[in-house]
């Protein structure tokens, strides 16, 4: 059974550039997240998707943005991108409706912005 | 807001050494309560969990127990070994949503 697969794994982008990253949620699963870390930081949630829409956003600007498809899968798109934009980028995902199930993550997307 | 307070590595032991890894938050109500490892280069693991106060999570020789008394929950391991070295998050689930809110992380590094 596949885990959460995102896609690419490294990424290098040039500032202001936009990029867009994907992510394949685990079967069963029709909630996912996204979460941007730092080099030695914890990771910052970003938004969360249900049902195609956008249920809660964290501390980021406009310039993220995302979308869920049908098939429950979920891009994430930042435009104009900075240096500081450079991280790790998590995708997770979990059942709807299992707050206290614990969220399953992928291995990430590497963004370096240069 | 809800935070996530972790003790600061890294954390240097030897093999079968005993682990204790501090975690602290500050929440309203009562959150889901987790611990996710993360090896170098991959992604987040789960490694155990505690959904209500006095539960105990566990997992491979790890525990933790929900204490509300003192919004803490500390990982700990009797013996650790060289295959545990990792970093180490402590989060909280928030809200109606459930997004997480991590701690900064403990690195552990185990020495044969």
């Amino acid at each position: 059974d596949a885990g959460v697969t995102q896609s690419p794994t490294h990424l290098i982008k040039t500032r202001g550039q936009q990029v867009t990253l994907r992510c394949s949620p685990k079967s069963g699963h029709d909630t996912v997240s996204w979460y941007q870390q730092a080099l030695g930081q914890g990771p910052q949630f970003i938004f969360q998707y249900y049902e195609e829409e956008e249920r809660q956003r964290g501390n980021f600007p406009d310039r993220f943005s995302g979308h869920q498809f049908p098939n429950y899968s979920s891009e994430l798109n930042v435009n104009a991108l900075l240096l500081g934009d450079s991280a790790l980028y998590l995708c997770a995902s979990r059942p709807s409706g299992y707050l206290n199930y614990g969220y399953t993550f992928g291995s990430g997307t590497r963004l370096t912005v240069v | 807001g809800d935070s996530v307070t972790q003790m600061e590595g890294p954390v240097t032991l030897s093999e079968e050494a005993f682990l204790t890894i501090n975690c602290t938050y500050t929440a309203t109500g009562y959150p889901s309560l987790f611990w996710y490892v993360q090896y170098p280069g991959e992604g987040l693991q789960l490694l155990l969990k505690a959904t209500k106060a006095d539960d105990k999570g566990s997992n491979k020789g790890f525990e933790a127990t929900y204490r509300k008394e003192t919004t803490s929950f500390h990982l700990e391991k009797g013996s650790v070994q060289v295959s545990d070295s990792a970093v180490y998050f402590c989060a909280l689930g928030s809200g109606n949503t459930g997004k997480l809110i991590f701690g900064q992380g403990t690195t552990l590094q185990v020495k044969p």
